[in-house]
């Protein structure tokens, strides 16, 4: 069974301009959530998504955001990129809303130079 | 403020001694408790959990420990292994008590360094 796919990578981005990032979940996994790591500050919740709807928001500016399709991949976008933007963005997908027992992907690493 | 704490940004331990790695949480709405292991280049991996309900939990060499009324838990590898050398994170939830508060909060993690 194929795990959680982000691609891209890597990427790198100048300020101001925006970036979307994208993630397939596990066959059959209905709920993506969108994590940004930055050192010190471990992983930092952005969003969840179940069944195309969001259902949970972190404490994040409105210039992130985030969209699931029906066949449960997701994207999220991050527009007016800031030099504090620079993390690993990390998916994860659980075969029901609310599981805390996530699968993660490799994750994004996003520059902002 | 952070909800969860990892104080310790690094452990290193001898290979076949124990690794004792803590988690300290502010928030007493919290009754599920996860510890995840996250190799370079890899994104985390579930290892084990706990509920509040319980103060102990053991898998093979992982043993978590619950101490409600310290706010503090613990993991603990017995014998260390080089391939436990991994950044682990501690994280909270207080979605099975808490109605649609099942958000996960993380520590910042500490880098476990099994020496040879």
């Amino acid at each position: 069974k194929a795990g959680v796919t982000q691609t891209p990578r890597y990427l790198i981005k100048t300020r101001g301009q925006q970036v979307t990032l994208s993630c397939s979940p596990i066959s059959g996994h209905r709920s993506v959530s969108w994590y940004q790591q930055t050192p010190g500050q471990g992983l930092q919740f952005l969003f969840e998504y179940f069944s195309e709807t969001q259902r949970n928001k972190g404490n994040f500016p409105g210039r992130f955001s985030g969209r699931q399709f029906s066949n449960s991949r997701s994207e999220m976008n991050v527009s007016t990129l800031e030099l504090g933007d620079s993390a690993l963005y990390l998916c994860a997908s659980s075969p029901r809303q609310f599981n805390t027992e996530a699968f993660f992907g490799q994750g994004t690493r996003l520059t902002v130079v | 403020d952070q909800q969860v704490k990892q104080n310790s940004p690094s452990l290193s331990v001898q290979e076949g001694r124990i690794s004792i790695l803590n988690c300290d949480y502010t928030n007493s709405m919290f009754d599920y408790f996860l510890w995840y292991k996250k190799y370079p280049a890899e994104g985390p991996t579930f290892l084990i959990s706990i509920s509040s309900i319980k103060d102990k939990n053991e898998d093979g060499r992982f043993t978590v420990f619950l101490n409600k009324s310290a706010k503090h838990l613990s993991l603990h590898i017995v014998p260390s292994q080089p391939g436990d050398s991994a950044v682990y994170f501690c994280a909270a939830s207080g979605g099975f008590l808490v109605d649609s508060n099942y958000q996960l909060i993380w520590g910042a993690g500490t880098k476990l360094i099994i020496k040879p």
